[in-house]
């Protein structure tokens, strides 16, 4: 299995311009999450999918962000425009959820990202 | 709200002695926890879970992890530590039974010198 799969791994942009992460999570997986981790304020949660359906978007931290799950093998989060304090590793993990269980998160490589 | 705080920032060992990482978390019902290892420039790795089977949960690469009620902790332990086991260590609460969404304390980097 290839596991949790992210790109670009590194993005340098400029503060305006718009942004796209990518990630197709592990075949057979029902949930999906992106993440957030910084120095201050540690990892966070920004949104789930449950069966491509957005589940919890409180973590989004404004309007900049969007995510979308077209598929259950593709998920982006979109940063429009970005901003200097986005700048962050942003990881993908994805789960399998049976029963209303809590199942392992298989988390993706991350993508650092860093706006000028 | 659920909470995991992890009591020390930084732990440094010599190879060879044993590991002790500390989390403490707070719940209001029977939490699932979990540990999580990041290796630099890498993406987050399932050590260990406890989901209300056995308090000794043991792990992969020799890590083990015990669940005490009473004093509200599940701390990591390995008897002797390596070398390639310097890295970031995530404790980890489920945010509600079954429930997806996990909490994260803030970290502790295990620093093995030789």
């Amino acid at each position: 299995d290839a596991g949790v799969i992210q790109s670009p791994r590194h993005e340098v942009t400029e503060m305006g311009q718009e942004v796209t992460l990518r990630c197709k999570p592990i075949s057979g997986h029902n949930s999906l999450f992106w993440y957030r981790q910084t120095m201050m304020r540690g990892l966070e949660l920004l949104i789930y999918f449950n069966n491509n359906v957005p589940i919890d978007d409180s973590g989004m931290p404004e309007d900049r962000f969007s995510a979308k799950m077209p598929n259950a093998s593709f998920s982006t989060l979109k940063i429009q425009p970005s901003e200097p304090r986005d700048s962050a590793v942003y990881f993908c993990a994805s789960s399998l959820e049976a029963g209303g269980q809590q199942e392992t998160q298989y988390f993706g490589p991350g993508t650092r990202l860093l706006v000028l | 709200a659920q909470s995991v705080t992890q009591l020390d920032s930084h732990v440094s060992v010599s190879e060879g002695t044993p590991v002790l990482l500390r989390c403490n978390y707070s719940s209001s019902y029977s939490p699932s926890l979990f540990w999580y290892v990041q290796h630099p420039n890498k993406g987050l790795q399932l050590l260990l879970k406890y989901t209300s089977a056995a308090t000794l949960v043991k792990g992969i690469n020799g890590f083990e992890a015990e669940f005490k009620k009473s004093e509200t902790s599940f701390h990591l332990t390995k008897p002797s530590a390596h070398m390639s086991d310097a890295a970031e260590y995530f404790c980890v609460v489920s945010d509600r039974p079954g429930f997806q969404k996990l909490v994260f304390g803030t970290g502790t980097r295990l620093l093995v010198s030789p």
